[in-house]
């Protein structure tokens, strides 16, 4: 199985911020890499695919970049409603992996 | 708009089996491929299995493979999870999820609680 590592696993950071979130995969996966949000008590919502194409209604603040094994998304002034737990996923190979999250708090 | 509806879960004691459903709406369902991923309380994302868009190709995680099949009823634009020999760990919020090309999400369900416990 391909293992996703996330760093940080949580982060505090302010109003206005600039915020960059590393995956890492154990194995090349290509661009076949997505990243998913999630606040408390709420699904996972979709952010980027083929690991730097936005989903569709998702604001360019959010963009990503990578290939290969690294990986890494940017918020570009984070708001508070970025406040929550994002994830990366590999789905070059089964079965699919999450990474294990990071946090991102307020300051 | 896209709407992906859980239901069927529930508290079940360990051993017995539980269906879960899925009930798609605001797009052709027949055309794409699901995933079901579970959240374990204070855990992160694990990915269960897929299914292609015509229910021809199924693919599972270790953890659930022999116990858990993904199913489809494309008339009725349900998705469904039929797990058997339930467990303790696999208490957890269960969330079906739509590809928008195979194996990339766009949209997920609200998701539905499956309690493992005598």
């Amino acid at each position: 199985d391909i293992q996703m590592t996330q760093s940080p696993s949580s982060l505090s950071a302010s109003v206005g911020d600039r915020v960059t979130i590393t995956c890492r995969a154990s194995q090349d996966i290509n661009t076949y890499l997505a990243w998913f949000q999630q606040k408390p008590g709420k699904a996972p919502k979709s952010l980027i695919y083929g690991a730097s194409s936005l989903q569709s209604g998702v604001t360019s603040k959010f963009s990503g970049s990578g290939s290969g094994t690294d990986f890494t998304l940017t918020i570009s002034s984070l708001q508070p409603e970025d406040f929550a737990t994002y994830y990366c996923q590999q789905y070059s190979s089964y079965p699919l992996t999450f990474g294990g999250g990071t946090k991102v708090e307020i300051k | 708009q896209v709407q992906l509806v859980e239901s069927g879960g529930g508290v079940v004691q360990p051993g017995r089996s539980l269906r879960l459903s899925c009930a798609a709406s605001g797009f052709s369902f027949s055309t794409y491929g699901m995933h079901w991923v579970r959240q374990a309380p204070g855990k992160g994302l694990e990915w269960l299995a897929v299914i292609s868009y015509d229910g021809n190709k199924k693919y599972y995680a270790d953890s659930v493979k022999g116990r858990f099949t993904i199913s489809r009823d494309n008339s009725e634009n349900m998705l469904y999870l039929q797990m058997n020999s339930l467990r303790a760990e696999d208490t957890a919020v269960y969330y079906c999820a739509k590809h928008k090309t195979w194996l990339v999400t766009d949209h997920w369900g609200q998701g539905t609680q499956v309690t493992v416990s005598s």
